[in-house]
């Protein structure tokens, strides 16, 4: 029972180009998750996925996309980096939408040069 | 969005308890205050999770007044190894997800 994992662990781009970070979790949960930490700061919410075929975004998701591929992998994609992307990325799940414990993978660490 | 505001910092000694208060304005009125713990290079943790009043478990107690429109979460007799960055997460009025700014808590030997 690996929980939430993420791929790549480090990432370096140069601006304009794109990437998607995958996430996968396998306790069967219906919501999904993706944040970004900044440096020092507190998480935000780019997008969420609340129950498999279906997505909405959060407080930041401009310049993101996302697919929930299935009930397992929830991804996220950036079309054109730029260097106000670098952040560390987290993927999170939960049984259900809200308040309900998320269950954290260990990141991602973009860098757009 | 919901506001939340915690304490940047807080350092405390070994043995002592530590309090750490979100404040949060404009929540859902019925969904969870939850706590985080994160270490370095990891994804948050939870700890503690309450509607009212207080909830305790094995390693922390939270206390949330009527109002809710804030939360403290207590750590009891804290050791070296709770030294990591504590984050509230709330469910604002319109049902967005909010993490607090953090509070980056050092306990000294």
């Amino acid at each position: 029972n690996a929980g939430v994992t993420q791929t790549p662990k480090f990432q370096v781009l140069k601006t304009g180009q794109s990437m998607t970070l995958q996430c996968a979790q396998d306790m069967n949960h219906n919501s999904m998750y993706w944040y970004r930490q900044d440096p020092g700061m507190g998480l935000r919410l780019i997008y969420y996925s609340a129950s498999e075929g279906t997505t909405d975004k959060g407080e930041v998701p401009n310049g993101y996309n996302v697919s929930r591929l299935n009930k397992r992998e929830f991804s996220l994609r950036l079309e054109s980096a730029a260097p106000s992307q670098t952040s560390v990325y987290f993927c999170a799940s939960s049984a259900t939408l809200g308040s309900d414990t998320q269950y954290f993978g260990p990141g991602t660490r973009l860098t757009v040069l | 969005l919901a506001k939340t505001t915690q304490p940047i910092s807080m350092d405390s000694y070994e043995g002592q308890e530590v309090n750490i208060t979100c404040s949060h304005n404009n929540i859902a009125t019925n969904d969870y205050i939850t706590w985080y713990q994160q270490f370095p290079s990891q994804g948050p943790r939870f700890i503690i999770q309450g509607y009212k009043t207080k909830v305790t478990n094995e390693v922390a107690s939270l206390f949330i007044p009527a109002d809710r429109k804030s939360s403290t979460l207590s750590l009891p007799r804290v050791s070296l190894s709770d030294t990591a960055v504590y984050y509230c997460l709330v469910v604002d009025a319109g049902n967005m997800l909010t993490f607090g700014g953090g509070t980056r808590l050092m306990v000294k030997p």
